[in-house]
């Protein structure tokens, strides 16, 4: 079946740096959504792309949607201590029309005052 | 809008009981999904519906799953009877495709451990 494959599988860095991670796919999506997971709560979209090459910040998050089609990356900028969390990358195969998002593995950041 | 609703947040149960989880999609979703998150295996997708229509359980575990959406605004999955491995965070999510409007909204999840 479809498959995301997201990394780094964990990070752990110091407040202020900045912070880098991806996905890729077997396949290609019409769609990139980046979500965060806070301890003990649901995870909660970030960012969303639609359209190949897209380029989207949010405050200090920038995510892309990869030319390709098969990749996407989120970077944060200047890391602060509320940044720890898991961050889930997820997409829509074009050939889904159900709106099912496949999920990647999840980034678990833990940032050091 | 509240988002989606789940309950309860915890529950403990005794393996061999049945359990039933809750959740209230957002109003106008159409879309909702049921997942399953373990340290061991990330999110799992156990079942989605469609205009309350399952549309695909390939992800329920086994028989003693099973998940119904009587109406557009209530969903639940019960496991009878239940195991210590089913111990997990159970999230429900709905969305509204077809409008440009990918993401999901997950609810804050369920809590279960089976002792």
């Amino acid at each position: 079946g479809q498959q995301l494959n997201q990394s780094p599988q964990s990070m752990f860095i110091q407040e202020g740096e900045d912070v880098s991670m991806n996905c890729t796919s077997s396949s290609i999506f019409n769609t990139w959504l980046w979500y965060k997971q806070d301890p003990g709560e649901g995870p909660v979209l970030l960012i969303a792309l639609y359209k190949a090459g897209e380029l989207t910040s949010n405050g200090r998050l920038t995510a892309q949607f990869g030319i390709t089609r098969k990749d996407s990356f989120l970077n944060i900028s200047a890391s602060i201590p509320s940044d720890v969390g898991i961050y889930f990358c997820a997409g829509q195969s074009v050939v889904s029309n159900t709106g099912k998002l496949i999920f990647g593995q999840g980034t678990t950041l833990q940032v050091k005052p | 809008d509240a988002g989606v609703i789940q309950s309860p947040r915890h529950e403990v149960t005794e393996m061999g009981q049945e359990v039933t989880l809750r959740c209230k999609p957002i109003s106008g979703h159409n879309s909702l999904f049921w997942y399953r998150q373990t340290m061991m295996r990330g999110l799992e997708l156990l079942i989605y519906f469609n205009n309350n229509v399952p549309i695909d359980d390939s992800g329920m575990p086994e028989d003693r799953f099973s998940a119904k959406m009587p109406n557009a605004s209530f969903s639940t999955l019960k496991i009878q009877p239940s195991e210590p491995r089913d111990s997990a965070v159970y999230f429900c999510a709905s969305s509204k495709p077809g409008t440009g409007e990918y993401g999901y909204t997950f609810g804050s999840g369920t809590r279960l451990t089976v002792v």
